[in-house]
């Protein structure tokens, strides 16, 4: 079935940077999602994006489909943008299955 | 607009006890719905999913049940709990090509 990995695996900055999270997957989709979990684990879909480019505010996220990999653009990180990031993908019908996340903490 | 309840929030069980765990949706009809549980670390494995009353695909051979009754409740069972069922479990619905997640229960066996 479909792989996907992310990357890196734990990032911690100082606020204010920047950082750019990655997401590689082994087979085409037709759907691609990005979620950040808070540190009290609600699970929060910041964007539905198969293909091109979204932003949204500080975030912005680009997937380029025919190279089976996503990233999600974090601008002038906030302590509140700490927690961990996933993407997630269609593996065959109505399944859809996770990355392991990239957990990211933001120091004040 | 569409909301998914999950209860209860925590639990904590001895091993060989039963298990039943409830999401409801409201607002919507005929979701897909998912159960996903969440170890210690950070993936999240996909246990079961349902595209309609009655109908469970399963992901993982284990000890755990997933039920259907009606169209927007997912119900996650157990007869008899073992150590590794702790974590934390997360039920989700897609609208569209968006999952949406409720709050979460987390799950201690002791």
């Amino acid at each position: 079935g479909i792989q996907v990995e992310q990357s890196p695996p734990d990032l911690i900055l100082q606020e204010g940077a920047n950082s750019t999270l990655r997401c590689n997957f082994s087979d085409s989709v037709n759907n691609l999602q990005w979620f950040h979990q808070n540190p009290w684990g609600q699970l929060i879909n910041l964007f539905y994006i198969p293909s091109g480019t979204k932003q949204n505010g500080r975030l912005s996220a680009t997937t380029v489909a025919t190279e089976r990999y996503s990233l999600l653009y974090i601008s002038s990180s906030q302590t509140t943008d700490s927690g961990v990031y996933f993407c997630a993908v269609p593996a065959g019908g109505d399944k859809i299955i996770f990355g392991k996340g990239t957990r990211l903490h933001i120091l004040p | 607009s569409q909301t998914i309840h999950q209860w209860p929030a925590t639990l904590v069980q001895p091993v060989g006890s039963p298990l039943s765990l409830e999401c409801t949706v409201e607002g919507t009809s005929n979701p897909n719905l998912y159960w996903y549980r969440q170890a210690a670390g950070r993936g999240l494995q996909l246990l079961f999913y349902s595209v309609g009353i009655g109908q469970i695909s399963s992901e993982v051979p284990q000890n755990l049940s997933a039920s259907r009754p009606q169209d927007r409740q997912f119900i996650l069972s157990s007869k008899k709990l073992l150590l590794s069922d702790s974590g934390f479990y997360l039920c989700a619905w897609l609208q569209g090509k968006t999952q949406y997640f409720g709050p979460g229960t987390r799950l201690l066996v002791l």
